[in-house]
């Protein structure tokens, strides 16, 4: 199976400021005949379903806001934010849909400083 | 509106059996693979089964022999037998669509319902 490692465990940032997220897989998640990686990213609030950020990586979801971006490639990838706003407070993962099983990163928290 | 809804989800106790159902509505169900996704209370998510457009079905080793996913095109159904649960398969599950890009489906979630508590416990 491909673990999905995520970095920090938890994170706080000021209002504004930015917010960044590591993943990493235990393989190459790149499909290098197609140069796209299987790699998506989910934002997680109290009692709500996961909602589709990032898929391919760095594909920003319909509706998400530009102030979030994805990047990465291989085993590496990032979500960002440039200016923390207060309704980003949620839970982020990633998840890899290269292999099956589909894989899920622990999940990052990010609360406001 | 296109949505999933999850239903089934109960108290059981250890060793006991459930059977969960997810309704689906507003695109066509029978072109799209379908999943399970399960998250432990307060903790991460869980791939836990998926089925694809031809009758194909899909386990993680930890659900591998107890769960067994089906779909029914005709009713826009999908269905998660559970077996021989443990308290370990507490938690919220929910149904979610994989999808589809140039006629071929991809693993990744955009929809999702609300999810179902499950409660393994004596």
């Amino acid at each position: 199976d491909i673990v999905m490692t995520q970095s920090p465990d938890s994170l706080a940032v000021s209002l504004g400021e930015r917010a960044t997220i590591n993943c990493k897989s235990s393989q190459s998640v790149l499909d290098s005949s197609i140069n796209k990686n299987y790699l998506a990213w989910f934002q997680q609030k109290p009692g709500q379903p996961p909602k589709l950020l990032f898929y391919w990586a760095s594909t920003r979801e319909s509706g998400v806001p530009d102030r979030f971006s994805g990047s990465g490639s291989g085993t590496d990838f990032t979500l960002s934010i440039s200016s923390l706003q207060a309704e980003d407070v949620a839970v982020y993962y990633c998840q890899q849909y290269y292999d099956t099983p589909v894989t899920f990163g622990q999940g990052t928290r990010l609360e406001i400083k | 509106e296109v949505q999933l809804v999850e239903s089934g989800g109960d108290l059981v106790q250890p060793g006991g059996s459930l059977r969960l159902s997810c309704a689906a509505s507003g695109f066509i169900f029978s072109t799209y693979d379908m999943h399970w996704v399960r998250q432990v209370t307060g903790k991460g998510l869980e791939w836990v089964s998926g089925a694809g457009t031809t009758g194909d079905t899909y386990y993680p080793g930890s659900v591998k022999g107890r769960f067994t996913i089906s779909r029914e095109n005709a009713k826009n159904s999908l269905y998660l037998q559970m077996n021989s649960l443990r308290a370990g398969d507490t938690g919220v599950y929910y149904c979610a669509r994989g999808e589809k890009v140039g006629g071929k489906n991809y693993w990744y979630f955009v929809l999702w319902g609300r999810g179902t508590l499950v409660t393994v416990s004596s």
